[in-house]
């Protein structure tokens, strides 16, 4: 079965430069998700999109901003880059055409790593 | 609010032995709790979720995790730990599981090990 797709799987910056994660969910999901996971954390909520208009918002910083686009793939800008976003980043997707409580199938990551 | 707390940051079993990872919940209101599983340098797997169907939930692999309203729990099981279970577990709660683009509240996640 299809899973969710993340790239670039591992991205290295230094301080101060700009990134861009892509996220293309399963087939049919329309809504998406991002978290973040620092070093032996708990993953924790940045922000959703449910047909690609914001959901809900959690502890994003103002530096980054995210979209869903019209094929409900999303991506998650990150700006002024500094040593503590470094962390693995997931994005998770799900379809309200599932009975609820809504899945959220995570995908395989993307490690940030800031110098 | 609400909110997970897991009550063993690492748990040591040998193979073949039971394996009881504890969650407790706090909700003004039932709530939709899942377990997820992460293995080293992967992405999160749901394990499995409480829908309020059952009590008893059933999940992958063999795991399985009880919802007790009176004791506010939902901690996950297994009869025979596999050298393949040692992996990070989440218990997670959802706000709002029903509404699209609602957020996952993360527990502080267990290590569990197994030995041989």
């Amino acid at each position: 079965a299809a899973g969710v797709i993340q790239s670039p799987r591992h991205l290295i910056k230094e301080k101060r430069e700009t990134a861009t994660l892509k996220c293309y969910p399963i087939p049919r999901h329309d809504t998406v998700y991002w978290y973040q996971q620092g070093p032996g954390q708990d993953p924790q909520f940045l922000i959703s999109f449910y047909e690609k208009m914001q959901s809900d918002k959690g502890s994003i910083p103002d530096r980054f901003s995210a979209q869903q686009f019209s094929d409900y793939h999303s991506e998650l800008n990150m700006s002024s880059l500094e040593l503590g976003d470094s962390a693995l980043y997931f994005c998770a997707s799900s379809s309200t055409r599932d009975r609820g409580p809504y899945e959220q199938y995570f995908g395989p990551g993307t490690r940030l790593t800031v110098t | 609010a609400q909110s997970v707390t897991q009550l063993d940051s690492h748990v040591s079993v040998s193979e073949g032995t039971p394996v009881l990872l504890r969650c407790n919940y706090s909700s003004s209101y039932s709530p939709s709790l899942f377990w997820y599983v992460q293995h080293p340098n992967k992405g999160l797997q749901l394990l499995l979720k409480y829908t309020s169907a059952a009590t008893l939930v059933k999940g992958i692999n063999g795991f399985e995790a009880e919802f007790k309203k009176s004791e506010t729990s939902f901690h996950l099981t297994k009869p025979s730990a596999h050298m393949s279970d040692a992996a990070e577990y989440f218990c997670v709660v959802s706000p709002r599981a029903y509404q699209a683009g609602t957020a996952l509240i993360f527990g502080k996640g267990t290590t569990l090990s197994v030995s041989s």
